[in-house]
């Protein structure tokens, strides 16, 4: 079964900090998005990662890619209340239209 | 300005009702997709269309009905055949090239809400 798991599903911190959400995958895929969503609206796209090693950032924060160990990581550099959000990762197995979505880690930044 | 619409952004049915959300696209993407995310989950996929008159089912098709006669539509019906429809709908589109998905862009949604 083609799996895409997530955690933390909920992460509360406060500004200033650091932080990191994973994103495990069960198939083998080159093709990782990292998705934005605030309550009650609909997803932003912020990251496609497309090779083994490939990294992408945006303020503060950063996606990471390691194809071998099937796993994406989220960096969040010094927090702000700007970033809470819901973020989920998808994975295109290779072959295939279809993604697979991890169930969304739900981020609090507390001032 | 290129993006996807969605209408309505709320709907309710009532019981044994059926009813269509709308979904346009200006991208000129050939894949649309459809979406279901309940409360403090993920997306689950209804249908998707890698073109026009074609059209494939997701992982919870039944009672969900779709239609792709122009590039631009992806209609969404609802049928009463689909027992628990609250939800919130998500619309998507992409780039569908023989290299494979690439990012989809997702419309504001449609709030279903059964009476």
């Amino acid at each position: 079964e083609l799996k895409v798991e997530q955690n933390p599903l909920f992460l509360s911190m406060q500004e200033g900090k650091n932080y990191t959400i994973y994103c495990n995958y069960s198939t083998t895929s080159d093709r990782l998005y990292w998705y934005r969503q605030d309550p009650g609206k609909s997803l932003e796209s912020l990251f496609v990662l497309l090779s083994n090693g490939a990294v992408k950032q945006e303020g503060r924060l950063m996606a990471s890619l390691d194809t071998k160990a099937r796993l994406s990581t989220l960096h969040i550099t010094a927090a702000v209340h700007d970033l809470s959000a819901t973020y989920f990762c998808a994975v295109a197995p290779d072959s295939n239209y279809q993604l697979i979505w991890g169930a969304g880690t739900k981020l609090i930044i507390k001032p | 300005d290129g993006g996807i619409t969605q209408s309505p952004k709320y709907l309710f049915r009532k019981e044994g009702q059926n009813v269509t959300l709308s979904c346009e696209q200006n991208l000129n993407h050939d894949a649309m997709y459809w979406y279901r995310q309940d409360p403090g989950q993920g997306l689950r996929l209804i249908y998707y269309s890698q073109i026009v008159n074609d059209f494939q089912k997701g992982d919870i098709a039944e009672g969900y009905s779709v239609s792709r006669e122009k590039k631009e539509s992806f209609p969404l019906t609802v049928t009463s055949a689909q027992k628990n429809p609250t939800a919130f709908y998500l619309c998507a589109s992409s780039m569908a090239l023989l290299a494979g998905p690439y990012t989809q862009y997702f419309g504001p949604g449609t709030r279903l809400t059964v009476l």
